[in-house]
């Protein structure tokens, strides 16, 4: 198993700019989470998914902040336009069945 | 409020000394408590699941335990191989998220 899959690994972009990230879960598995980390905040969500639907997006920000998930396969969080207060490390996570949830490897946004 | 207080924030240990990671939490009612490593530039590793007070698991030189209040995590003769970040997590109902710690970095000197 591949496990999830984050892109890009790290981005860096001037404030104002929009920023897309991606993520790929694993197969099966019918829950996908989206976190933010910062060393004041640790780990956040920010919003998740069962099934493809959007369950609970109160920890976004702002409506800066937008996430989608079009099919089982695949999710995407964009960020328009960007601040140097969104520079943090963006995980996705996924479960099947509301059991252990599993990581990818994150991706490091950095806003100039 | 669900919250997780772990501590200490940082631990340091020589190679072979045992320890143990202290996890407590609030929550209206618990239906797991995780237990993940983090090292540098990586995203968090599932250790453990417990779901009742008075379950143990255990995975090489690490035993997780849980009573109604908290969680320990035991490291019994850490290696330096085991110097992480570890970060515990409650979650409340199924398919639901998890609310981290934020964390104990540990060192382990050889």
């Amino acid at each position: 198993d591949a496990g999830v899959i984050q892109s890009p690994r790290h981005e860096v972009t001037e404030m104002g700019q929009e920023v897309t990230l991606r993520c790929k879960p694993i197969s099966g598995h019918n829950s996908l989470f989206w976190y933010r980390q910062t060393m004041m905040r640790g780990l956040e969500l920010l919003i998740y998914f069962n099934n493809n639907v959007p369950i609970d997006d109160s920890g976004m920000p702002e409506d800066r902040f937008s996430a989608k998930m079009p099919n089982a396969s695949f999710s995407t969080l964009k960020i328009q336009p960007s601040e140097p207060r969104d520079s943090a490390v963006y995980f996705c996570a996924s479960s099947a069945q509301g059991y252990e949830q599993y990581f990818g490897p994150g991706t490091r946004l950095t806003v100039t | 409020e669900d919250q997780v207080t772990q501590s200490p924030e940082a631990l340091r240990l020589q190679e072979g000394e045992s320890s143990s990671l202290n996890c407590s939490y609030t929550v209206s009612g618990l239906r797991g408590l995780f237990w993940y490593r983090q090292d540098p530039g990586k995203g968090p590793e599932f250790l453990f699941t417990l779901y009742s007070a008075g379950e143990e698991k255990e995975k090489e030189r690490l035993k997780a335990t849980l009573t109604k209040k908290e969680s320990f995590l035991h490291i019994t003769a850490p290696k330096p191989e085991d110097s992480a970040t570890y970060l515990c997590a409650v979650q409340t109902s199924g398919n639901t998220p998890l609310v981290f710690g934020k964390g104990t970095r540990l060192s382990v000197i050889a």
